[in-house]
């Protein structure tokens, strides 16, 4: 069974300041997404990270995946408000299904 | 971009009763749409890969006779809670990936808040 477990589960952070979250997986996959969701919302889409190495960057989120560790990051930078939400990831099975992280709560206190 | 349109956004019903739940994908075909369950602070849970023109694959520990998963369509997936019960009470969401296979990201409803009274 493919699990996927995110580090730290709640974080709540003074604006200005950088954090990463981590996410771990326990299959091979070279395919990793990023996702935001508001209270009360559904998921949007922040990045898709297709290789090892692979960076991406939007504003003051950037994420990162190491297939061989298993691992990718989401790293923030100089926290705002409008930041808070809950952050997931998202790795790709066998089945063409995606199968999502423990998530992140994130709160930025101003 | 790829938009996916869930209908209700919520809906209150009484124990016993059944609920459909409809998801669409507006501007491209959805060989393949997913069904997600959340409850609250919790992550998504897959319940069911559902596949046009045939039977829905569940994961395990998902009863299928509860939750009917039905997708007539390339456009259309419906998932209809049966005999709902107060524990079915919660976020429902649906997605799809335009492209089918490949490295498109899901692209998610907007969900359905069931609550069974």
């Amino acid at each position: 069974e493919l699990k996927v477990e995110q580090n730290p589960l709640f974080l709540s952070m003074q604006e200005g300041k950088n954090y990463t979250i981590y996410c771990n997986y326990s299959t091979t996959s070279d395919r990793l997404y990023w996702y935001r969701q508001d209270p009360g919302k559904s998921l949007e889409s922040l990045f898709v990270l297709l290789s090892n190495g692979a960076v991406k960057q939007e504003g003051r989120l950037m994420a990162s995946l190491d297939t061989k560790a298993r691992l990718s990051t989401l790293h923030i930078t100089a926290a705002v408000h409008d930041l808070s939400a809950t952050y997931f990831c998202a790795v790709l099975g066998n089945g063409n299904q995606f199968y999502f992280g423990t998530g992140t709560s994130l709160t930025v206190i101003p | 971009g790829a938009v996916v349109s869930q209908h209700p956004s919520w809906v209150i019903c009484k124990s016993g009763t059944s609920v459909k739940i409809e998801c669409r994908s507006l501007d491209f075909q959805a060989t393949t749409m997913f069904w997600y369950r959340q409850f609250p602070k919790q992550s998504l849970m897959l319940m069911a890969t559902s596949n046009e023109g045939s039977k829905a694959t569940y994961e395990q520990g998902v009863e299928k006779d509860k939750f009917l998963i039905n997708h007539a369509s390339l456009t259309l997936s419906t998932l209809t809670v049966t005999s709902a019960h107060p524990e079915d009470s919660s976020f429902y969401i649906c997605s799809a990936r335009d492209g089918g296979q490949g490295v498109a990201p899901l692209h998610f409803g907007n969900g359905t808040r069931l609550t069974v009274t």
